[in-house]
């Protein structure tokens, strides 16, 4: 089967650095992106890697090691509106269906 | 440009019933999926249209079903409404692929009593 694991929730303060770790189990890989969803809100694109490394998008980066199955997001300067739930999505293969995982819930707090 | 549109937003349906909603995908945007997103589970893919094809298709039982128009607009369809349907419903539109840049609409937020 296919499958993404990812924390449920993480915490955090104003200012400081967090990392949200994602494991995946996929028959094959084309690429993991990473999706932001404020509370009420539709989900909406923050990266994607397709090879190995570290893509940065302002106080946010995203990694990929594919030999480990295994990506993160990481967002700096973490500020009150970063509170909401964050998705990592594979695709197995171009043109496939995005698998998401059941994401996690990041509070900030003051 | 007006991004991903779904209507209606919310909807409170009966067991047995049957809803329709619908998706207008960005303009230009040719694939669109569909996705059911409940507290526990995430979001799970439905199915995907292209070209008023249906291209990649989801772990959801014949009671779900879907639809594209020529202008890309989609519809979606559940038949025979159980309790355990309630979700929002995200439709997604991307340019060519599922694999593409995925842009979500605001979601139909269904309630099956």
């Amino acid at each position: 089967g296919q499958s993404l694991e990812q924390p449920s929730e993480v915490t955090a303060v104003e200012g400081a650095i967090v990392q949200i770790n994602c494991t995946y189990q996929t028959s094959g890989f084309y690429g993991l992106s990473w999706y932001q969803q404020h509370d009420g809100g539709a989900p909406t694109f923050l990266s994607y890697n397709a090879l190995d490394g570290l893509e940065e998008t302002g106080r946010f980066s995203s990694f990929l090691s594919r030999s480990d199955s295994y990506g993160y997001l990481l967002l700096q300067e973490l500020q009150m509106k970063d509170s909401a739930s964050y998705f990592c999505a594979v695709s197995n293969q171009a043109g496939t269906a995005l698998i998401f995982g059941k994401g996690t819930t990041l509070s900030v707090s003051s | 440009k007006a991004g991903v549109t779904q209507t209606p937003r919310y909807l409170i349906k009966t067991r047995g019933q049957q809803v329709t909603l619908s998706c207008s995908p960005i303009s230009g945007h040719r694939s669109v999926s569909w996705y059911q997103q409940t507290p526990g589970q995430g979001l799970q893919f439905l199915f995907e249209y292209f070209s008023e094809t249906q291209r990649n298709k989801g772990n959801f039982p014949g009671r779900f079903s879907g639809r594209q128009f020529s202008n890309s607009r989609s519809e979606m369809n559940v038949s025979t409404l159980e309790l355990g349907d309630s979700a929002l419903y995200l439709c997604a539109s991307s340019l060519l692929t599922a694999t593409d840049t995925q842009y979500f609409g605001p979601g139909t937020r269904l309630t099956v009593l």
